[in-house]
């Protein structure tokens, strides 16, 4: 099975910061690569697909990058609503396995 | 509009089985790969099943030979057949839609919460 490693598990930031998630994979997923937003009691959220693309409706503060093993997600701008969890998650093979996960907390 | 949503979940002896039902809407489950993610308490999101629209399955090994995914076009609706049920199951049960233009889960239902104690 292919691993995804994200860091950190949690940080603390304020509203206007920007930060960086990062999510390792165990091999190489190409750009098979998605994020997701889940806020507390809520289903999880599509934010970015094949690694840097927006999912619609998405705002701009969002963005990925990466190939291979190594991917980011960036959130510049960082706006109240954006205090969360996120999830990356490899699509290249089953089974789709994802990130431990990333909790976002106001500082 | 696209909506999913589960019900089924309820609490379950050890050893039980239960099935889970995601009703779609504004789309037809045979025309997406559907997926199965769960979410344990406190924790994080794990995948447990796929069905493709050509009918292949796909599980994770943790539920491997004890859950069933199957759909039925006529109710638009996806299953998920549980059987002998363990603690480790209990989690929140999200059916979740494939776009199909990317691999990527685009519309999620809201969960149902299954709880296997004694």
């Amino acid at each position: 099975d292919i691993q995804m490693t994200q860091s950190p598990s949690s940080l603390s930031a304020s509203v206007g910061d920007s930060l960086t998630i990062t999510c390792r994979a165990s091999q190489s997923i190409s750009n098979y690569l998605n994020w997701y937003q889940q806020k507390p009691g809520k289903a999880p959220k599509l934010l970015i697909f094949g690694a840097s693309n927006l999912q619609g409706g998405v705002p701009s503060r969002f963005s990925g990058r990466g190939y291979g093993t190594d991917f980011t997600l960036t959130i510049t701008n960082l706006q109240p609503e954006d205090f969360a969890a996120y999830y990356c998650q490899q699509n290249h093979l089953i089974p789709f396995t994802f990130g431990q996960g990333t909790k976002l907390e106001i500082k | 509009e696209v909506q999913l949503v589960e019900s089924g979940g309820t609490l379950v002896q050890p050893g039980g089985s239960l099935r889970l039902a995601c009703a779609a809407s504004g789309f037809t489950v045979s025309s997406k790969n559907m997926n199965w993610v769960r979410q344990a308490p406190g924790k994080g999101l794990e995948w447990v099943s796929v069905i493709y629209t050509g009918g292949s399955t796909y599980y994770a090994d943790s539920v491997k030979g004890r859950f069933t995914i199957s759909r039925d076009t006529s109710k638009n609706t996806l299953y998920l057949q549980m059987n002998s049920l363990r603690g480790e199951d209990t989690a929140v049960y999200y059916c979740a839609r494939d776009s199909g233009d990317w691999p990527s889960f685009d519309y999620w239902g809201q969960g149902t919460l299954l709880t296997v104690s004694s």
